[in-house]
C-alpha cells in the first residue's frame, strides 16, 4: 500500500475562517511534508515532520500551522488566510529523512484544492 | 534561477507517437534524479529514479535516461496514449526535492 490520503479534497474558506486540512498514510513512513502548489507552478515545499518533530520550515507565515499528532497523521491548521493562499496543498511521506546519500521517495497525496474569499 | 530546467515547457503530440522531455541539472553533488508524472489537480506519482551510476532506466512505456557528465536527463514516452496527457516533473534532490520547471504533455487522440 503506497498510499498518501488527504481530506477534504476541495475547501473553501473565508479570510476570518479557521479550517483544517489533514493527511494520513499507513506505510510507516516517518518523514511527512506540506508543500503548496500554484496552477502551472511546481510544488514549494512548507514544512517537514521527522519522527513527528518538526524539522524544517521554510518560512511559512504563521496563518499556517502544522501539527503531527502521530506518526501516521498530519494536519495543517489554516486561520485567517489571504486570497493568495489559494492553491492545492499536497502532503507527502517517505521512509525517513536522510541528509546524506540516496533520498528516499516521497509518496505524494492527491491534494486539497484551497480557495480563499 | 532554477536549478532543475526543463524543455519543452509544454508539448501537443497525437496519440500513439512517442516523445522526449528533457531536463538539465545545476545542482551537486549528486544523489539520485527522479522523473514524477502529475495529472491535472492531482498529487506528483513517482516514474522513475536513477542513480549517479545508472544511465537508463525504464517503466512500462517510459525511458529515463541520464548523462551525469553533462548533467542532463531525458523521459522518452512511447506509444503515447490519451491518459498521457499530464505534466512531468524532474527531480533533484535528497530529502529536500529540488523540482523542475515542469512539462505539460498534451495527447490528442
Amino acid at each position: 500500500d503506497t498510499e498518501v490520503t488527504q481530506t477534504p479534497k476541495h475547501l473553501v474558506m473565508g479570510m476570518t475562517n479557521k479550517k483544517s486540512l489533514k493527511c494520513e498514510q499507513h506505510m510507516g513512513h516517518r518523514a511527512m511534508y506540506w508543500y503548496k502548489q500554484k496552477a502551472k507552478k511546481p510544488p514549494e515545499l512548507m514544512f517537514v515532520y521527522s519522527y513527528e518533530k518538526l524539522s524544517i520550515n521554510e518560512s511559512v507565515p504563521s496563518r499556517f500551522s502544522p501539527e503531527c499528532p502521530n506518526s501516521s497523521l498530519l494536519n495543517l491548521h489554516l486561520h485567517a488566510l489571504q486570497p493568495e493562499d489559494s492553491a492545492l496543498y499536497l502532503c507527502a511521506s517517505s521512509q525517513e529523512i536522510r541528509v546524506a546519500g540516496e533520498s528516499d521517495t516521497q509518496y505524494f497525496g492527491p491534494g486539497t484544492r484551497l480557495t480563499v474569499l | 534561477k532554477n536549478q532543475v530546467e526543463q524543455s519543452p515547457q509544454s508539448l501537443i503530440i497525437l496519440e500513439g507517437k512517442n516523445c522526449t522531455l528533457q531536463c538539465n541539472y545545476t545542482v551537486s553533488p549528486f544523489s539520485n534524479l527522479r522523473w514524477y508524472k502529475q495529472d491535472t489537480g492531482r498529487g506528483p506519482v513517482s516514474l522513475t529514479i536513477m542513480t549517479f551510476s545508472e544511465n537508463t532506466k525504464s517503466n512500462g512505456r517510459y525511458t529515463a535516461t541520464l548523462d551525469a557528465d553533462t548533467k542532463q536527463s531525458s523521459l522518452h514516452i512511447t506509444a503515447s496514449q490519451l491518459s498521457d496527457s499530464a505534466s512531468y516533473i524532474c527531480v533533484r534532490g535528497t530529502y529536500k526535492y529540488i523540482f523542475g520547471t515542469g512539462t505539460r504533455l498534451k495527447v490528442l487522440a
